[in-house]
């Protein structure tokens, strides 16, 4: 079946590491997005990419980078620059039209320790 | 800019209770409208969409009408269980232009159902 995989699903991060969040889909969707959730703040975004080798910032891009190498993979780097990264991260995709809405994997929760 | 207002949680009812999450929006243009469900630890699942003024979605007993006139799209079920507890989220996406759109959403309500 096609879909969103994030990986992994917990991760944890010493303060002044970065680390790396993998997003895979088999979906051939053209578009991929990170979103971050915080209790009660609803979903931000992050990065978003609409074509391989092509990506755009969001509305929190500070302290985080992609790479967008290969149309089934965004992975999200949250770098020692981000203040406050923890949370629940959420990639998803769509493809087209307005009218398709997103598939969203199951997203990695963050913490820091 | 365009955005999207729901209800504060949560909202607790007791199992076999009429649900109605109010949800409205305001966009230029003419969006596809979206409720999304988040059980606990996991990533977002589409519940249903409407895509025209009028159109009504449905899918596992809940429903929305996509109201142009009062910009609204309430989400609504009959009966709710206790499985139906989760975080609602309202959505709406236009186009940007290319091969994307961008889903613009609420800030979520909780909905905790007791038996």
């Amino acid at each position: 079946d096609g879909g969103i995989t994030q990986s992994p699903k917990y991760l944890f991060r010493k303060e002044g590491q970065n680390v790396t969040l993998s997003c895979e889909q088999n979906l051939n969707h053209d578009a991929m997005y990170w979103y971050r959730q915080d209790p009660g703040q609803g979903l931000r975004l992050i990065y978003y990419s609409q074509i391989v080798n092509d990506f755009q910032k969001g509305d929190i891009a500070e302290g985080y980078s992609v790479s967008r190498e290969k149309k089934e993979s965004f992975p999200l780097t949250v770098t020692s620059a981000q203040k406050n990264p923890t949370a629940f991260y959420l990639c998803a995709s769509n493809q087209g039209s307005k009218k398709n809405g997103y598939t969203f994997g199951s997203g990695t929760r963050l913490t820091v320790v | 800019g365009n955005s999207v207002t729901q209800m504060e949680g949560p909202v607790t009812l007791s199992e076999e209770a009429f649900l109605t999450i109010n949800c409205t929006y305001t966009a230029t243009g003419y969006p596809s409208l979206f409720w999304y469900v988040q059980y606990p630890g996991e990533g977002l699942q589409l519940l249903l969409k409407a895509t025209k003024a009028d159109d009504k979605g449905s899918n596992k007993g809940f429903e929305a009408t996509y109201r142009k006139e009062t910009t609204s799209f309430h989400l609504e079920k009959g009966s709710v269980q206790v499985s139906d507890s989760a975080v609602y989220f309202c959505a709406l996406s236009e186009d940007y232009g290319g091969a994307t759109n961008k889903l613009i959403f609420g800030t979520g309500t909780l909905l905790a159902v007791q038996p």
